[in-house]
């Protein structure tokens, strides 16, 4: 299993700015990803992040929106850029600590609230 | 037509009550299966995994009907802490797609 610090767990922010979410493993992991849960939908995956190259993206999801860094294999961050009321949801960092794509453990989340 | 469906609920049940779900996916090349559970403004938490032979987990079984692509989940003897959001996910080609989620409420 993992541990997952992930912050902060909620912030209220104004239209046009953005937040950064960080998420901080307690061991070395070669997959992390970020999700989005909008209110009352299920989560829908951002991107996973890459340690050492960009960020890979899916459809519908931009780095200039979501900026994603990955400086070592126990931390990353997420960035929602320029903020508008659609982007309030929770924000989910994961991470699969072998080698595939199961068992994922997640961070608490971030719930984001732009006025 | 959605990758991973589910019936939303919510599923109202009485303590001791058996309960399934269903979920449905689209992709016929889809390569494992899993349930998470949600609880209210938490992260989701695997419960188990589904095999192609049915597995069993406590009063948790598990099934996988892959020429319907179809999944299930049967909670038997249900207590109040099963209350839940249940999600469906498949690995599609390495990516987890989750369903929806069922909320089921267990009643005194």
């Amino acid at each position: 299993s993992a541990v997952i610090s992930q912050k902060p767990s909620r912030d209220i922010c104004q239209r046009g700015t953005s937040l950064t979410i960080q998420c901080q493993v307690d061991s070395q992991v070669t997959m992390m990803f970020w999700y989005r849960q909008q209110p009352g939908q299920s989560l829908t995956l951002i991107a996973t992040a890459n340690q050492g190259s960009e960020a890979t993206y899916e459809s519908g999801f931009v780095i200039d929106k979501f900026p994603i860094s990955r400086p070592n294999l126990t931390f990353s961050t997420l960035t929602v850029s320029n903020m508008s009321p659609e982007d309030s949801s929770i924000y989910l960092c994961s991470v699969n600590p072998g080698t595939g794509y199961e068992k994922l453990f997640f961070g608490s989340g971030t719930q984001l609230s732009v006025l | 037509r959605k990758e991973v469906e589910q019936d939303p609920g919510p599923f109202n049940v009485p303590e001791g009550a058996t309960v399934a779900f269903n979920c449905t996916y689209s992709n016929s090349a889809s390569q494992s299966f899993f349930w998470y559970r949600q609880d209210c403004r938490k992260e989701p938490k695997l419960l188990m995994s589904v095999y192609s032979s049915g597995n069993e987990d406590g009063r948790f079984t598990a099934q996988l009907n892959r020429a319907s692509q179809y999944i299930s989940l049967l909670i038997r003897d249900s207590k109040l802490s099963d209350s839940a959001t249940y999600l469906c996910v498949v690995n599609q080609g390495g990516k987890l797609i989750f369903g929806q989620g069922t909320e089921l409420s267990v009643k005194p």
